[in-house]
């Protein structure tokens, strides 16, 4: 079965600071994509960064951007210049093909992000 | 012009009583699921709807039965309500296209208390 792990249960950085979460998952799919979820106090789910697996460039978006290392089964996210507003859960997710041509996604158990002022 | 909403926000009831939660989006998708966080955080999917047809089931008691009156609604009946229920629901769409890659979207969850 596949799973994904999220090492780090919390983890602060200074404001205007860089921060890496990492993210390790499993599995013996060749094809899938990979997600990071912000879940702010608010307790909305809000896509961050998405990574198809059969890309071997590096996703960004603005100050985020994500290592993925496919041999290696990782997928961490790098925030730059974090920002108060960064403050949230973030939840790393794979997504499998389930039955013959619908997608489950996976999460992790996520990790905890404060920025602090 | 929210994508994904769910009503109620909060729902507080007795143990024993049925609720129902409310799904709705305005994204034209054709997939819609509902996941259930629990006070670890932890998010697990309980079902997935593809125009109107159920086709994930995940591991989850009969008294949660989905609804899906259209493509653009599904609703959760929760019939018979324990404490371990007390959880957040979240509802999510997905534009489908058979063999799948898009991503999903989130509405604003659902903040269960079982009393």
């Amino acid at each position: 079965a596949q799973t994904v792990t999220q090492s780090q249960p919390e983890m602060s950085v200074q404001e205007a600071e860089t921060v890496t979460l990492s993210c390790t998952y499993d599995t013996s799919e060749n094809n899938y994509y990979l997600f990071w979820y912000k879940q702010p106090p608010s307790r909305q789910m809000i896509l961050v960064i998405r990574q198809e697996a059969y890309k071997q460039q590096n996703a960004t978006e603005n100050r985020f951007s994500v290592n993925f290392q496919k041999a290696a089964k990782s997928f961490s996210l790098k925030i730059s210049d974090s920002q108060l507003g960064d403050t949230a859960m973030y939840f790393c997710a794979f997504m499998k093909r389930w039955k013959t041509s619908y997608d489950k996604v996976i999460f992790g158990p996520g990790t905890s992000l404060s920025v602090i002022p | 012009d929210t994508a994904v909403s769910q009503t109620p926000k909060y729902l507080v009831t007795q143990m024993g009583n049925d609720k129902s939660i409310k799904c709705e989006q305005n994204l034209g998708h054709d997939t819609m699921y509902w996941y259930k966080q629990d006070s670890k955080k932890f998010l697990k999917i309980m079902f997935s709807y593809n125009n109107k047809e159920l086709i994930i089931n995940e591991t989850v008691p009969n008294r949660f039965s989905p609804k899906s009156p259209d493509k653009a609604h599904l609703n959760l009946h929760i019939n018979s309500l324990e404490l371990g229920d007390s959880a957040v629901y979240f509802c999510a769409s997905s534009q489908d296209r058979g063999l799948s890659t898009d991503t999903q979207y989130f509405g604003p969850g659902t903040r269960l208390t079982v009393l």
